[in-house]
């Protein structure tokens, strides 16, 4: 069963605009990570985010966690077309340990 | 950042023959690697964890006789699909743990697309 459950499904937006995406999660975790996924790709880290920390930043991502909701965000601000892919967050329970995905967000970027 | 390969990235076979594929860890060393498959448009479902001179563990629902998973090295972890039939058809991709590595991140391969005619 999944761990995460991602919304929206699916989200377009212009080229400019900022995309967010939230994450739920089920059970105590280590950390949260964020993947991208281009269509038949494998995946991309993005973030890593650990069970201590509230926010993180990487470029123009911006990933919140609040444990106590068991939730968390992904912000892509100023978004590209080259943004346009799906997005995955995923838990492990443990350091280094395996991952449970989400469902994944699917982001189209229009020009 | 850290490499992993596999091979074929993409393979078509016919109902009843066996596929293997290959995940590499090109410049670490990886006790431990995962088998993901991926349906179109779903998420990732982790199939397997693949133990380095050890027998893998699978995930509830997944025949171990049909996804055979050896891992002989640091750097190489193989799934077999035996017996393949259309709906084996799937994405698989494998992600390894760098040993040396500080962090919890897992380093994913381009994944594997099998079509079972």
């Amino acid at each position: 069963s999944q761990q995460g459950e991602e919304d929206p499904q699916a989200l377009s937006i212009q080229e400019g605009e900022n995309a967010t995406m939230n994450c739920s999660y089920k059970t105590s975790i280590n950390n949260l990570q964020w993947y991208r996924q281009n269509s038949g790709r494998g995946l991309v880290h993005l973030i890593l985010i650990r069970s201590n920390e509230r926010e993180k930043h990487s470029g123009r991502l911006r990933v919140t966690l609040d444990t106590s909701k068991k939730s968390s965000s992904l912000l892509i601000t100023a978004s590209r077309a080259a943004d346009t892919a799906s997005y995955f967050c995923a838990t492990a329970q443990a350091a280094g340990n395996k991952l449970t995905f989400g469902g994944g967000t699917r982001v189209l970027v229009k020009p | 950042g850290a490499v992993v390969s596999q091979h074929p990235s993409r393979v078509i076979c016919k109902s009843g023959t066996s596929v293997k594929i290959e995940c590499r860890s090109l410049d670490f060393q990886a006790t431990t690697m995962f088998w993901y498959r991926q349906f179109p448009k779903q998420s990732l479902m982790l199939m397997a964890t693949s133990n380095e001179g050890s027998k893998a563990t699978y995930e509830q629902g997944v025949e171990k006789d049909k996804f055979l998973i050896n891992h002989a090295s640091l750097t190489l972890s193989t799934l077999t699909v035996t017996s393949a039939h259309p709906e084996d058809s799937s994405f698989y991709i494998c992600s390894a743990r760098d040993i040396g590595g500080p962090t919890g991140e897992l380093f994913f391969g381009e994944g594997s697309r099998l079509t079972v005619l």
